[in-house]
């Protein structure tokens, strides 16, 4: 079952502007990550953010965490045609065993 | 090499048929997962190793899932009598880390479809 649920399932912007995406989990985790997935491709690790962390910076992507509200968001900056993907946020749960995805969000950055 | 890879990139199989897909990890990866991503989702936990240990199947769904790493490096993920909800995309990833929750890197997965 998945433990972290995205939204919006879709998000179609215009080159430049930003795009922000939101992932909601329900068990108590170690960290939370986010994965890109271009179409037809494996997963691409974009950034990890642990519990005791609010915020992370990595380029053009801002991830904020809010353990309270167990839930995350992902922002890209100045996006471009190349950020067209699914991105997938991933929580490690404190029994560590394993991670868990949620269903993702379909990005399309128009020209 | 580089990354991850994966054999075959795509599979196509007749109902009953038995099928083997290969993981090669990254060379010092300790870990190693399997994944089946579904069209339109996620991809679902499998199963984990630790060097040759398998720590985890708990997400195998069918006694017709098994999964090997006899050396602790290249991993076979063998489904016996595909039937077609089987068909999906097979994802291997590896870490260099012991703990199954950190950063992992994911291959381009086996493309699966059986009719």
């Amino acid at each position: 079952s998945q433990q972290g649920e995205e939204d919006p399932q879709a998000l179609s912007i215009q080159e430049g502007e930003n795009a922000t995406m939101n992932c909601s989990y329900k068990t108590s985790i170690n960290n939370l990550q986010w994965y890109r997935q271009n179409s037809g491709r494996g997963l691409v690790h974009l950034i990890l953010i642990r519990s005791n962390e609010r915020e992370k910076h990595s380029g053009r992507l801002r991830v904020t965490l809010d353990t309270s509200k167990k839930s995350s968001s992902l922002l890209i900056t100045a996006s471009r045609a190349a950020d067209t993907a699914s991105y997938f946020c991933a929580t490690g749960g404190t029994s560590g065993s394993r991670l868990t995805f949620g269903e993702g969000t379909q990005l399309t950055v128009n020209p | 090499g580089a990354g991850v890879s994966q054999s075959p990139r795509y599979k196509v199989a007749k109902r009953g048929q038995d099928v083997a897909l290969r993981c090669d990890p990254i060379s010092g990866h300790v870990s190693l997962f399997w994944y089946q991503q579904a069209l339109g989702q996620g991809p679902e936990f499998l199963t984990y190793f630790q060097n040759e240990a398998q720590l985890d199947k708990s997400g195998l769904p069918s006694d017709r899932f098994f999964a090997e790493r006899p050396e602790g490096s290249v991993s076979t993920l063998k489904i016996q009598r595909t039937q077609q909800e089987d068909s999906a995309v097979y994802l291997c990833a590896s870490s260099f880390l012991r703990l199954a929750t950190e950063t992992q890197y994911f291959g381009p997965g086996t493309r699966l479809l059986v009719l």
